[in-house]
């Protein structure tokens, strides 16, 4: 499987812009980019995710570089109930998924 | 978005029990579901992969006689956790896909405590 790299932690400013970045240098042209969040002591929840073209919904926003060895997950303006654990996760269709550490956001009031 | 649900959503048993938990998909008919473990502070460890009317695959290293999987309708996958044991205490999470689906969606999960 191909892996992902994410920063163990984040802080933002409630209110703010946040990019969540993600790398993903070995990824594979019928590699999904996933973007999954879990709050505490609750399963995950889908984000967002996307193949080749910037993706958006209203939770949030995929950019994905033109070489696709590398994504940035943007929420627009964080609150609080956006403190969450991110994972970055790469799938083929039909495929499991499998977690990494993801990236541990912190909002600050 | 789709909808999955797991019952019960915590469970305190004693040690040699068996324990059952139930995921559905309540607005989509599954054809494949998934069973995660998730221990304090970690993150998510896929168990096994379940399909309607096959039998489960099991990731290297989780034992398919304990943690018994039964996908028995396209809307039902059950993990029943055989003689439970204070290790086994842990949250456990259902996910399920829709045939084409690039995703999967998950249960809110369901928090085992073996005594």
């Amino acid at each position: 499987d191909a892996k992902t790299t994410q920063p163990n932690s984040m802080e933002s400013n409630e209110e703010e812009p946040v990019h969540l970045p993600c790398n993903h240098s070995t990824i594979s042209g019928t590699d999904y980019i996933h973007w999954y969040r879990q709050l505490p002591s609750q399963g995950p929840e889908y984000v967002i995710h996307g193949l080749t073209s910037n993706v958006n919904n209203r939770m949030a926003s995929l950019a994905i570089a033109e070489d696709r060895k590398s994504s940035t997950l943007i929420l627009h303006r964080a609150t609080l109930r956006d403190a969450a654990v991110y994972y970055c996760i790469l799938s083929k269709r039909d495929d499991k998924i499998i977690f990494g550490k993801g990236t541990r956001l912190h909002i600050l009031p | 978005g789709a909808v999955v649900s797991q019952h019960p959503s915590w469970v305190i048993c004693k040690s040699g029990t068996s324990v059952k938990i139930e995921c559905r998909s309540l607005d989509f008919q599954a054809t494949t579901m998934f069973w995660y473990r998730q221990f304090p502070k970690q993150s998510l460890m896929l168990m096994a992969t379940s399909n309607e009317g096959s039998k489960a695959t099991y990731e290297q290293g989780v034992e398919k006689d304990k943690f018994l999987i039964n996908h028995a309708s396209l809307t039902l996958s059950t993990l029943t956790v055989t003689s439970a044991h204070p290790e086994d205490s842990s949250f456990y999470i259902c996910s399920a896909r829709f045939p084409g689906a690039d995703t999967q969606y998950f249960g809110p999960g369901t928090r085992l405590t073996v005594l």
